[in-house]
Parts: C-alpha cells; structure tokens; sequence
C-alpha cells in the first residue's frame, strides 16, 4: 500500500527566508509524486511534479523539490519565503502508470510567513 | 470557460437526508474524482470516473453513489446522510487519469449533518 507522511503540521518562517517542507512516502515501484497547495476556501491548486529525470524539480511561485530515493523524500522548498506564500500545502503520490488511478496525499502542512 | 464548477457551496442536512453534490467542467476532460478532505487526514478519493459511463470506487465510496451519463457532469449523492459525512468535497477533473498534474479542482462543498 501507499502513503505519505508529512511530518509537520505547521510550518512557521520569517519572510525572506527559506522555507523547507517535508514529505516522505512508501510505494511501489518508483514513484509519482506532487505537491499542491490551497488557500483558504479554495480547491487545491498543482504546484509541481516528479516523474523521472533530474532530482530538482522546479515548479510554480518559486518552488522547487528534490527528490531523494534513498531517503523516499520529496521536500518542498524555496529560497526566499514570501508572507502570500502563507497556506495549507499537500504531497501526494501514486504508484507508476497501469496500476491503480488513486492517488493518496499527505495530511497537509500548514506554512506561515510572518511579516 | 468556467473549469470545475461545484453546487451548492454550503449545505445542512439532517441524518438521514439524501442529497446529490453537483459538479461539472467545460473543459472536455474525461476524468473526474470526487474527493473528500477533513482536518488532518488529507483528501480522499471517493469515486472517480475515466470516461462517460464508467465509474469506479475509490478509497472510502461507502454511502456514496455517483453516474457519469455525460462528459460534463458527475454528480455525487449521499443516500442516507450521517454525521460522519460531514467533510468539505471537492470534485476535480483531468483530461486522463494518468496526468494528475492536470488536475483542476473546484472550490468545493461544505456539508454540515446533523
């Protein structure tokens, strides 16, 4: 079975500095991974993917993820934290193509950036 | 083109009521999900549909039963409403079922049973 931990249900940084936040998983196989984000009253929005290739994946308002195989790790990051960065983000996974369409997300992390 | 539209927004219903959550897209994509999301347990999928006429289940689908008669529309309906169905749904769409980072979602429904 499938799952993710998101280890941290909150999240607080001080603008301008970077921000972290962290996902693992178990699956077989290698995996597909995301990270989306809501705000509030809001469905979620897609942020950014990995599906192979290069580690870093770059995504939407300057973040970006690495993907870790040894450590089944898919950290959100960012350089420099922004106070509109400020709501509830998610990391999901699914198992590769051709076996079940249901992917399953983290609990959700809540990231605050204070003025 | 108005993506994933959800009605109604908020509702109230007492247990045992029935209901059916709208949910509709113009954007001609052939998968949908429903999707349930309560605090500190993420989203789940409920049901979930690869193309008009075909649905299938989804990680908790118990009371709740869902068609796909067109591309456009999946509606969700709770037979017999109960208090542990109170959750925020949010149905979601894709134009296929293996492109989860196309996914578009809808502003949701917030449903309170009594």
């Amino acid at each position: 079975a499938q799952s993710v931990a998101q280890p941290e249900d909150q999240v607080n940084v001080a603008e301008g500095n970077p921000l972290t936040v962290k996902c693992t998983y178990s699956v077989s196989g290698n995996p597909y991974l995301f990270w989306y984000v809501q705000y509030p009253n809001r469905g979620l929005q897609f942020l950014l993917k990995y599906i192979t290739g290069d580690n870093l994946v770059k995504g939407s308002y300057g973040f970006e993820a690495e993907f870790n195989k040894s450590q089944t790790s898919f950290h959100l990051k960012k350089p420099s934290a922004l106070v509109s960065d400020s709501a509830l983000y998610f990391c999901a996974v699914r198992a590769p193509s051709g076996g079940s369409y249901i992917p399953t997300f983290g609990r959700g992390t809540s990231l605050i950036v204070h003025p | 083109n108005a993506g994933v539209t959800q009605t109604p927004k908020f509702q109230v219903l007492k247990t045992g009521q029935s209901m059916t959550l709208q949910c509709a897209q113009d954007m001609n994509h052939e998968y949908m999900s429903w999707y349930r999301q309560d605090p500190g347990m993420g989203l789940r999928l409920i049901h979930y549909s690869v193309g008009a006429g075909i649905t299938d289940q989804g990680e908790v689908p118990n009371g709740y039963n869902v068609s796909r008669s067109t591309t456009e529309d999946f509606p969700l309906r709770l037979l017999s409403a109960a208090p542990s169905q109170t959750s925020v749904y949010f149905c979601a769409s894709s134009y296929s079922a293996g492109g989860l980072e196309t996914q578009y979602f809808g502003p949701g429904t917030r449903l309170l049973v009594l």
